[in-house]
């Protein structure tokens, strides 16, 4: 079965401090994984996917095989980046199915 | 090009009752799955169709439905409705399920059950 974790419900920074959302897996083959933002009254909308390795609106993430996670990361962050960041898991090619965590409620203070 | 688009935005039923959502994907993608989200449980998988075929299907009771059409355009419904059933219904699509592609997802169906 596979599943994603989230641990921190949470996440409250500064403006301009560091940003590190957490993410672990568990899944027996080689899975996909995603990282999904909901801002305040939108839609759930891809933020990042593992197998593109690109940087979104700063944001990086990098899949760890040997921890089982893929946390998200930005070195300085943005009121603008106060949302809802939900970690999404999909199995191998012909797999369709997304597992999402619980996910992490991002706040950005001035 | 359009997005994902859900009908109706907003729903109140009657426990008992049976509702029937639709979804709109965008031109081109074949993949529509349906999602439940709720505050305690989180975002839910309830199934997926491609190509009019229902590949995957959830952990939901019998009562929870589905079908897509040759369009790609896809229902779900729900009968003998329950309080519990109250959540926002999502769809996403996507243009095909290998490797590499991800979902696109519509604003979804608040769906209340009184």
């Amino acid at each position: 079965a596979q599943r994603v974790t989230q641990p921190e419900k949470l996440l409250s920074v500064f403006k301009g401090a560091p940003v590190e959302l957490k993410c672990n897996y568990s899944y027996s083959g080689s899975p996909e994984l995603f990282w999904y933002v909901q801002y305040s009254r939108q839609r759930l909308q891809l933020l990042l996917r593992h197998i593109s390795r690109e940087s979104i609106k700063g944001f990086t993430a990098d899949l760890n095989k040997g921890e089982t996670s893929f946390h998200l990361k930005k070195p300085f962050a943005q009121e603008e980046d106060s949302a809802m960041y939900y970690c999404a898991l999909k199995g191998g090619s012909g797999y369709s199915t997304l597992t999402f965590g619980k996910g992490t409620m991002l706040l950005v203070s001035p | 090009k359009a997005g994902v688009t859900q009908t109706p935005r907003y729903l109140i039923k009657t426990r008992g009752q049976q509702v029937t959502l639709s979804c709109s994907p965008i031109s081109g993608h074949r993949s529509v799955s349906w999602y439940q989200q709720t505050p305690g449980q989180g975002l839910q998988f309830l199934f997926e169709y491609f190509s009019e075929t229902q590949r995957n299907k959830g952990n939901f009771p019998g009562r929870f439905s589905g079908r897509q059409f040759s369009n790609s355009r896809s229902e779900m419904n729900v009968s003998t409705l329950e309080l519990g059933d109250s959540a926002l219904y999502l769809c996403a699509s996507s243009p095909d399920t290998s490797a590499g592609y991800g979902y696109t997802f519509g604003s979804g169906t608040r769906l209340t059950v009184v």
